[in-house]
């Protein structure tokens, strides 16, 4: 059974940093793209980044370019988010999410979440 | 980036009823869509993708069809496990999300 496992989610100031891990298992996790979604409070999904299965590729929404950064360490079966200069608006459930195929975007496992809270 | 709609944002249905929730996008996507349902404080679904295509292990009441911008959801005969909120996606581009459609009971 896939199983996605997010952590590291938490309170912090804007301007503060934050860095997300999503443990897998269930799977040969070096053959697939992962991806992290969001969900801010009240609002729709939003996809936030993407990383291939050898990590040489790397993509990401505009609005957090420069800011977030997705990595992954197949040796440890994880993918991460490093979330820097963080915002208000940044405040939201984030979810890991693995690709069907390729790096076609289609979401077939997801995990249950981290939430992220941005505030003073 | 294309902007995808979905009407009603939200319904009300009876156990047995047949749903249908509309997805629009704000340019063609071919056939680059999918459907997910979200339980609160539940792992998102994948339930149909690339239209029509049933995901493995989804029960066959769920359906799905459209092509270009306009896209349906159908759901025959709802369950009570059905009482969610389904999103459209697009992958033609750079991916988007629908709003939502919450369906809840009547």
């Amino acid at each position: 059974e896939v199983q996605l496992v997010e952590s590291g989610g938490g309170l912090v100031q804007p301007g503060g940093s934050l860095r997300l891990s999503c443990a897998a298992s269930g799977f040969t996790f070096t053959s697939n793209w992962m991806s992290w979604v969001r969900q801010a409070p009240g609002k729709g999904l939003e996809w936030v980044a993407n990383i291939k299965e050898d990590g040489s590729v790397k993509k990401c929404v505009d609005s957090v370019k420069g800011r977030f950064t997705i990595s992954r360490d197949n040796a440890k079966n994880s993918v991460y988010l490093q979330m820097n200069s963080l915002r208000v608006e940044d405040t939201a459930v984030y979810y890991c999410a693995r690709q069907l195929g390729g790096s076609t975007t289609i979401f077939d496992s997801w995990g249950q979440g981290t939430l992220v809270t941005v505030s003073s | 980036d294309i902007q995808m709609t979905q009407s009603p944002s939200s319904l009300s249905a009876s156990v047995g009823d047949r749903v249908t929730i509309t997805c629009r996008a704000s340019q063609s996507v071919g056939i680059y869509l999918n459907w997910y349902q979200h339980k609160p404080g539940k792992a998102p679904k994948l339930l149909i993708y690339t239209a029509s295509s049933l995901q493995s292990g989804v029960p066959s009441r769920f359906s799905g069809s459209g092509s270009g911008t306009d896209f349906t959801l159908t759901i025959s005969g709802l369950q009570p496990e059905d009482f969610a909120t389904y999103y459209c996606q697009q992958y033609y581009s750079t991916p988007t999300f629908g709003p939502g459609t919450k369906v809840d009971i009547k």
